[in-house]
Order: structure tokens, then sequence, then C-alpha cells
């Protein structure tokens, strides 16, 4: 069964950057597409990007292309999201998730808080 | 982009009774590319059903997703008081995802 564990809460100022990462356990990172959703306090769910279940390239949101980074360490099992240039607006609970055509499992979430 | 669109809002329903939740995407997808979440409040989502009919693992059958082409609907027949809680619909097309707005089930 795959487990996905995340890295701990993250308090950033704006202007700032963040990396989240993701250990993958039960599989393979480079068996599976890995993907990326963030989830505003009280606000509905945004896919960010990742591994297009077709053709394994990466893929951004259009809305954060340019700020945000997907990379894999297949030698650990481990994925990261980078998110540069932090607005408040970026203040999320930030998911890893294993999806092709749906989502399952996902990780236990990430809060980055963005605040002066 | 495909753009989800959920309805209603938010329903209050009371413990026994059924619920309907619609779907309508901006344009036609494959049913393989519809899935429905629950999300409860401080947990993450839970897959309950996807390509618009098929159950997820662990899933009980008074869930039960249907539709095609625009318009998908997740109905959840005699409600137990553990199914109060937010639900999203969510497609796959044009190389990216995205989710509907959500709908929230309430105890009446």
């Amino acid at each position: 069964q795959v487990h996905l564990v995340q890295s701990g809460a993250e308090v950033k100022r704006p202007g700032a950057s963040v990396k989240i990462s993701c250990k993958v356990s039960g599989y393979r990172l480079a068996e599976i597409s890995m993907q990326w959703v963030r989830q505003a306090p009280g606000e509905g769910l945004e896919w960010m990007g990742g591994l297009h279940p077709e053709n394994g390239k990466i893929v951004y949101a259009q809305k954060l292309q340019g700020r945000v980074t997907m990379t894999e360490d297949t030698s650990t099992d481990t994925a990261y999201m980078e998110v540069t240039s932090l607005t408040s607006e970026d203040t999320a609970f930030y998911y890893c998730v294993i999806g092709t055509y749906f989502f399952d499992p996902w990780g236990q979430g990430t809060l980055v808080t963005v605040s002066s | 982009e495909i753009v989800l669109t959920q309805s209603p809002g938010s329903l209050s329903l009371s413990p026994g009774e059924s619920a309907t939740l619609s779907c309508r995407a901006s344009r036609s997808l494959s049913n393989i590319y519809l899935a429905w979440y629950q999300q409860k409040p401080g947990q993450t989502p839970r897959l309950l059903i996807y390509g618009a009919s098929s159950r997820a693992t662990g899933i009980p059958d008074r869930f039960s997703g249907s539709g095609s082409e625009t318009d998908f609907t997740l109905t959840i027949s005699r409600l137990e008081p553990e199914d109060f809680a937010v639900y999203y619909c969510q497609q796959f097309g044009s190389s990216a995802y995205t989710f509907g707005q959500g709908t929230k089930l309430e105890i009446k």
C-alpha cells in the first residue's frame, strides 16, 4: 500500500520561497505520477501541477507557471515542490497526491503560512 | 481549461434521506476522467468515485456516481451522520486537472 508523508508546517515572509517534501513508501516514485494540490483556508481544492499521466512530463497549472517547480529524487523516493515569490494568497495546505486521472492516496498536507 | 460547476452550493438534509449532487463540465469529457471526493473538516480529501461511476476501495454502496459528457451526479442514499461533509468533483482534460467549487452537505 502506498503511503505519502510530507514535511512539516512552514511560516514564510512575503517574497520568500518554500520547498515541501513528500516521501513515498510502499512503491517506487519512478513508477507513479505525483501531483500537487493546495487548499487555502476555508476554500476549495486547486491543482498546482505534476507528472502528466500519459507522457511523463511535468505540467504546471497556468496560474502558477514560473513560480512553482516540482522535482523528484528517485534514489530516496522523495518528491519536492517549491513555490517562489510567496504572497499572502499562497497561504494554504499543500498536498502531494498520487494521480493518474484521479487522486489517491493523499499526503497528510503541509500548512504554509505567508505573513509579515 | 475545463470548468466544473457544482450545484447546489449547499444542501441541508436529514439522516436517512438521499442526496443528489450535480457537477456540470464546460465541455464534454470522457467518463474515465471524472472523480468525486469527500472532505470532512480538518481532514484530507478522500476519493469516493472514479471513472464517473466506480466506487473506490472501502466506499459504501450507498455512494453512487453516474452521468456522461457534461453532466455528472453523485447520489448518496440513506444518509448517515458521517456523510455530512463537503463534496468535490474533479476532471482531467487538456493536460490539466480542475475541481468543482464543492457542495457542502449539512445536517438539517
